[in-house]
């Protein structure tokens, strides 16, 4: 069965210091996605990417965060300047958009900053 | 904010069918009714998703109201390692498209042996 793969399965860093959180999708996915889920919290919206460019962020998504997928396989999350808060697990999806199967999510990364 | 209403725990006996139910009395004529799980920190896993008509796949069923303001999922034959946290989610269209799914806290099912 086709996955979503994330890498890496953990990243600790220093506060301050930049982070890429990377992701293969599915590949005959169209749709790719970041949500993050702060431990013990819900899981939340990030951005949606589609056709090379965001088509939806939330308000979680600020001028921190970047999305990009340099190549025909990976999708990655940059956060430039890393908050104690920003310490939570994230999650990359993708969708086929229109195949019904919803998405798929990785395993996630947990990221801590110390 | 999340559009629907779930109760935060449930248990149900190994074997037995696990029925979850959530309300969604909200919900628009264009929108879908999803369910996600996670178990443990595992990212979501889709489990099934309709519109009006009753589904069901090799995981559930999905059975939702002629008024589509409530819907149940159910697991018919409910193990061990369906003990997880269930999700039901209003969205739109069919799994694709921008929009990015709205996670409430969703039922903690425990199922016990």
């Amino acid at each position: 069965e086709p996955e979503v793969t994330q890498t890496p399965s953990h990243q600790v860093t220093q506060m301050g210091q930049e982070v890429i959180l990377r992701c293969v999708p599915i590949s005959n996915h169209l749709y790719f996605y970041w949500y993050r889920q702060i431990l013990g919290q819900k899981v939340e919206f990030l951005v949606s990417f589609y056709n090379n460019e965001i088509s939806e962020k939330s308000e979680i998504f600020d001028d921190q965060f970047s999305v990009e997928r340099p190549d025909g396989s990976n999708f990655t999350l940059k956060i430039r300047s890393t908050k104690l808060e920003d310490s939570a697990m994230y999650f990359c999806a993708s969708s086929g958009a229109g195949q019904g199967l919803g998405y798929t999510f990785g395993s996630g990364t947990r990221l801590t900053v110390v | 904010d999340a559009k629907t209403t779930q109760p935060p725990s449930m248990d149900c006996a190994e074997g037995r069918a696990a029925n979850l139910p959530c309300n969604h009395s909200t919900i628009s004529g264009n929108e879908y009714v999803y369910w996600y799980r996670q178990i443990h920190s595992q990212g979501p896993q889709y489990i099934i998703h309709g519109l009006k008509n009753n589904e069901t796949n090799e995981m559930a069923s999905l059975i939702i109201t002629e008024d589509r303001k409530s819907s149940t999922l159910i697991l018919p034959h409910a193990t061990l390692r369906d003990t997880a946290v269930y999700y039901c989610i209003v969205g739109p269209y069919s799994g694709g498209g921008a929009d990015g799914l709205t996670f409430g806290k969703g039922t903690h099912l425990i199922i016990q042996p």
